[in-house]
């Protein structure tokens, strides 16, 4: 049963320092996302790559936050310096994308609970 | 700004009764009509894709309609059972970059 796997599960960290989320999609996935839930956005896009090329990182607050994917096989969300207001539940998911098809269904992984004291 | 409206925000229904709700998006440029169960404390799970003015989705007693020339699509629960609680999401492409744009979710609770 392939799924999205995502390190850490919870993760609390004092004010400043770096924090590096990891997710591994479903193998022979092309695309990865990186959402943040919130209390009143509910699914707050981040960024997105399809082939590992970034295709969009405008709901990123740029100065603190980046996301990279190394391979196929791991994608990352590093924030750094962090702040408390990033607190909140942070969703990678990963789809399939043969050709082009917008249709395909996003899978999601468990969520990394990040806690900034 | 494009935008993906659920209505209502949340739902009691009694555990037995079937229920339905709303989500209503832009006709224009559509591509594709995504709906997705969310329970708490786990991630979203897909239910239904939809491409097709007229297309229905059905799974077990959830089912989905789709109206793209005036802009919404339904989802109904027959006879709800208390496991049916959770938010429940829709998402719409318009172009084929793969983005989804989500709705804010119907929240529903299943009394016993």
């Amino acid at each position: 049963d392939a799924r999205v796997t995502q390190t850490p599960r919870d993760k609390v960290t004092e004010m400043g320092q770096e924090v590096t989320m990891r997710c591994q999609p479903i193998l022979g996935h092309n695309t990865v996302f990186w959402y943040r839930q919130t209390m009143m956005q509910g699914l707050e896009l981040l960024a997105y790559f399809r082939n590992r090329a970034p295709l969009d990182d405008s709901g990123m607050p740029k100065d603190r936050f980046s996301a990279e994917m190394p391979d196929a096989t791991l994608a990352t969300l590093k924030i750094q310096p962090s702040e408390p207001r990033d607190s909140a539940v942070y969703f990678c998911a990963s789809g399939v994308t043969p050709s082009g098809r917008a249709q395909d269904t996003q899978y999601f992984g468990p969520g990394t609970r990040l806690t900034v004291l | 700004i494009l935008n993906v409206e659920q209505s209502p925000q949340s739902l009691h229904v009694q555990e037995g009764d079937s229920t339905n709700f709303t989500c209503s998006f832009p006709s224009s440029n559509f591509y594709a009509l995504h709906w997705y169960r969310w329970e708490t404390a786990k991630s979203p799970e897909a239910l239904f894709v939809m491409t097709l003015n007229g297309d229905e989705k059905k799974k077990g007693r959830i089912s989905a309609t789709l109206n793209t020339k005036e802009g919404y699509s339904y989802l109904y629960i027959k006879g709800s059972q208390p496991e049916d609680s959770a938010t429940y999401l829709c998402a719409l492409t318009m172009d084929s970059n793969y983005q989804l744009i989500w709705g804010a979710g119907t929240k529903l609770i299943i009394k016993p």
